[in-house]
């Protein structure tokens, strides 16, 4: 069965420090995508970045970076020189389909918070 | 745009109180999804719909139904609650298929 494993739980940094949060997952799919989301205390989540299983590219946007590799079945997320607007709950996600219907798994989460 | 909205944003109940939590969107999604967020649980499907009309179950679907009678509607009911149905419930719409979802502001219910 599918499944997404944020082993952190909650994570602590002073800010300017790099910190990562780190997602592992595991599918029978050949085909299947993955998501970070970032929830800040105001409740909402945000969509930060989406990635298929047949693009193992790193991806960099300004201080976020998303390192994807299919040999470890991880996509794990760094935010280099952390900032205290970083804090808040990270959730990483799986979408794969099963006969024809999409499944959504997220993880539990990881909480960050980023002291000034 | 809205995007997606949620009322109400916090509701108690008694045990035995039904409730309905109304869920809407304006960017004509035709996806749209009921979450519940529990402690170290992450976020749990509870119901969606793939369209006007449809609905279909999630992870945990007991004790909760769901209609969408209009595209941009999506409600929630709870008939007889439980203190365990105490949870912060999320709305989502999106695309479907592999696409990202859009969250509302969530719902605090506390089940007393």
């Amino acid at each position: 069965a599918q499944k997404v494993t944020q082993a952190q739980t909650e994570i602590s940094v002073v800010e300017k420090e790099d910190v990562t949060l780190d997602c592992v997952y595991e599918t029978r799919d050949t085909t299947y995508y993955l998501f970070w989301y970032k929830q800040p205390p105001s409740g909402e989540l945000v969509f930060l970045i989406r990635r298929n299983s047949f693009d193992e590219q790193n991806e960099i946007s300004g201080r976020y970076s998303w390192n994807f590799q299919k040999s470890t079945s991880s996509f794990n997320f760094t935010i280099t020189a952390s900032q205290v607007v970083d804090s808040a709950v990270y959730f990483c996600a799986l979408s794969e389909s099963d006969s024809g219907t999409y499944k959504y798994i997220f993880g539990t989460g990881t909480r960050l918070k980023v002291l000034a | 745009n809205a995007g997606v909205t949620q009322t109400p944003k916090f509701r108690v109940l008694k045990t035995g109180q039904s409730m309905t939590l109304l869920c809407a969107q304006d960017m004509n999604h035709e996806y749209m999804y009921w979450y519940r967020q529990d402690p170290g649980m992450g976020l749990r499907l509870i119901h969606y719909s793939v369209g006007e009309g449809t609905t279909a179950k999630g992870e945990v679907p007991d004790g909760y139904n769901v209609s969408r009678l209009k595209k941009q509607n999506f409600l929630l009911g709870l008939e007889s609650a439980a203190p365990s149905q105490t949870s912060v419930y999320f709305c989502a719409s999106g695309q479907g298929g592999h696409n990202e979802q859009f969250f509302g502001p969530g719902t605090r219910l506390t089940v007393l």
